[in-house]
């Protein structure tokens, strides 16, 4: 079955406590790409990447960080974490870039405090 | 990039149609316009897209107007499980045609279909 696999689904950390969000797609998609949802904020893109080893920054970069080492893994870095990075982030992924239909995970609920 | 409008929400009753405008009124000649759902906190979830002319699939038909400034998602016999928030979405495109992975959802649409 074709997905986008993001685990954890739900976490609960502190504040400067590093952690890492990964995502997984099995479609061989070149196309892969991290949001957060934000209540009357909807979707913000964070990161996204073309292929392996290209990455750029989305709307809202600050505070994260990416890496794109193989195609089907696109893991999401929080340095250090602040409550203003609680959200629930996304990630998705597509055959080749933003003009082709894109697939989502579930999403990760993640808090910060 | 092309950028879009929706109206914040609307609702229609079961069983009846849905009808969503989207404006993206600075879309480029080769760019599609995909619609996305979204329901509660779920990930989005394609439903359909089109370049020119109008499209229908088993989810929904999409209606692009001749000088491609405005669709409209119709849900024909919507249903409660419908209820949800739709996104209207240009990819982004280069001026050189190749397409850039940025990608703006807006607030879209709150879409509630009531009994």
């Amino acid at each position: 079955e074709a997905q986008v696999t993001q685990n954890p689904r739900y976490l609960i950390t502190v504040t400067g406590k590093k952690l890492t969000v990964t995502c997984s797609q099995n479609m061989n998609h070149e196309y892969m790409s991290w949001y957060r949802q934000d209540p009357g904020l909807g979707l913000r893109q964070i990161y996204y990447s073309m292929n392996v080893e290209v990455t750029d920054k989305g709307d809202v970069p600050e505070g994260y960080k990416v890496s794109r080492k193989e195609k089907r893994n696109f893991p999401l870095i929080l340095e250090s974490p602040s409550p203003n990075q609680t959200s629930l982030y996304f990630c998705a992924s597509s055959l080749s870039g933003t003009g082709n239909t894109i697939y989502f995970g579930e999403g990760s609920w993640l808090t910060v405090v | 990039d092309a950028k879009t409008t929706q109206p914040p929400s609307m609702d229609c009753a079961e069983g009846r149609a849905a009808n969503l405008p989207c404006n993206h009124s600075t879309i480029s000649g080769n760019e599609y316009v995909y619609w996305y759902r979204q329901i509660h906190s779920q990930g989005p979830q394609y439903i359909i897209h089109g370049l020119k002319n109008n499209e229908t699939n088993e989810m929904a038909s999409l209606i692009i107007t001749e000088d491609r400034k405005s669709s409209t998602l119709i849900l024909p016999h919507a249903t409660l499980r419908d209820t949800a928030v739709y996104y209207c979405i240009p990819p982004s495109v280069t001026d050189r045609g190749s397409t850039l992975g940025r990608l703006y959802f807006g607030r879209g649409t709150q879409l509630t279909v009531w009994p």
